[in-house]
């Protein structure tokens, strides 16, 4: 069964304390590996595609990166407005149409 | 441009009361979809279309209906509802399928007594 596990599921860090998201999968056909934020009371806000082991993205603080396994969000010298919540989500190369989320990380990043 | 819109922004059903919740985009997306998002699951596929007239189950399709009869619209229905589908939903839209950008709506609270 394809499914996404993200860890942790919460984090707390102090501003500009580095640290990584973690979101491993057991896909059978990966066609995409997606990052989205929520805000709370808010819907979900796109960040990055991956689509191939080794592919790394960029994003002002956030930087996502792939492997065969797992995926990376790393946030770097984070500020309190990255407080959020980051969801992975991936889509099989056979079932198209679909998408599947991860239960997501909680970040809370304080002053 | 309005992006994604939901409506109502919170509901309270009775078990075995029937409502529509509504989407609507104006970006010409093809794509569309609707999600729930329950505490510590994350957010799972209901149904999606790709494009009017076209719909198709997604994870958790049960006890809900769509139809998608222009581009713009893509309601939810809830036949009966059953205090197990009291959750936050979700509209999103894209332009062509998933792998494209999703834009999602702010969400429609449901609780069902």
């Amino acid at each position: 069964e394809d499914q996404v596990t993200q860890s942790p599921e919460a984090l707390r860090l102090q501003e500009g304390e580095s640290s990584s998201l973690n979101c491993s999968y057991t896909v059978s056909g990966l066609r995409g590996l997606f990052w989205y934020r929520q805000d709370p009371g808010k819907g979900p806000e796109f960040l990055f595609t991956l689509y191939s082991a080794g592919e790394e993205k960029e994003k002002e603080r956030l930087k996502a990166t792939l492997t065969k396994k797992e995926s990376f969000l790393h946030i770097t010298a984070p500020k309190p407005e990255d407080s959020a919540t980051y969801l992975c989500a991936f889509m099989t190369t056979d079932s198209w149409g679909k998408f599947q989320f991860g239960a997501g990380t909680q970040v809370v990043v304080t002053p | 441009n309005a992006g994604v819109t939901q409506t109502p922004k919170f509901q309270v059903l009775k078990t075995g009361q029937s409502m529509t919740l509504q989407c609507a985009q104006d970006m010409n997306h093809e794509y569309m979809s609707w999600y729930r998002q329950d505490p510590g699951m994350g957010l799972r596929l209901i149904h999606y279309s790709v494009g009017a007239g076209i719909t198709d189950q997604g994870e958790v399709p049960n006890g809900y209906n769509v139809s998608r009869s222009t581009t713009e619209d893509f309601p939810l229905r809830l036949l009966s509802a059953a205090p197990s589908q009291t959750s936050v939903y979700f509209c999103a839209s894209s332009l062509t399928g998933p792998q494209d950008t999703q834009y999602f709506g702010p969400g429609t609270r449901l609780t069902v007594l």
